[in-house]
């Protein structure tokens, strides 16, 4: 159980364009999910905690005009990218706590979203 | 808000040999602290956690102690092998997870 999956695995697309990349709870329901940004050889870094039905809290810095999180059901958030620039390419990874199959505070995550930027 | 601190950053050690890696927090309202081993282009995978409630938890060749006075944990892998290779990521949880900035463990056989 708490399953989390995530699409695409890999997008390429030209500057300037808008990607959207799916976070999906597979198997629970989640009331918060969270997406992470890592770069290469560095760690993750939370970019925003999303909240179903309601407006998602960025972290200090993430541009919330840029990075459009939307989270209209309890087994779906997406993250749209906007207007993407070559230092957007990244490894996006959502999460999502199933307070039923772990802890309270244990998070499931996705296996991640390669984007990059051209 | 939390902050997380890692050491070493990277770690060589001979096949057999322990490895010890350590993380410091800085919010004492932190309760959950989970380490993370990751591969290359994959997703963390959870190896082990512990809760501020407990000292100490062991899992065959993996532990992690906690002192919540100190704000510091610690992670301990045994017998290490090649395949323990890897980044390991420390993170420190109360409503969202901050994590440290990740250890690169190399096992030389």
């Amino acid at each position: 159980g708490a399953v989390v999956s995530q699409h695409p695995s890999r997008v390429i697309c030209k500057s300037g364009t808008s990607v959207k990349i799916e976070c999906r709870s597979l198997d629970f329901q989640a009331t918060t999910m969270f997406w992470y940004r890592q770069f290469p050889k560095q760690s993750l870094m939370l970019m925003a905690t999303s909240n179903e039905g309601s407006k998602a809290t960025y972290e200090q810095g993430v541009e919330k005009d840029k990075f459009l999180i939307n989270h209209a059901s309890l087994t779906l958030s997406t993250l749209t990218v906007t207007s993407a620039h070559p230092e957007d390419s990244s490894f996006y990874i959502c999460s999502a706590r199933d307070p039923l199959a772990g802890g309270p505070n244990e998070q499931f995550f996705g296996p991640g979203t390669r984007l990059t930027v051209l | 808000g939390e902050n997380v601190e890692q050491h070493p950053s990277t770690l060589s050690v001979q096949e057999g040999d322990s490895a010890v890696i350590k993380c410091t927090y800085s919010d004492s309202a932190s309760n959950y602290f989970p380490w993370y081993k990751q591969e290359l282009g994959k997703r963390p995978q959870l190896i082990i956690d512990i809760r501020s409630n407990v000292g100490e938890k062991k899992d065959q060749r993996i532990a992690v102690t906690l002192n919540k006075t100190a704000k510091h944990f610690s992670l301990h892998i045994t017998e290490t092998q090649p395949e323990d290779s890897a980044v390991y990521f420390c993170a420190a949880s109360k409503n969202d997870m901050r994590f440290g900035a990740g250890t690169r463990l190399t096992v030389k056989p």
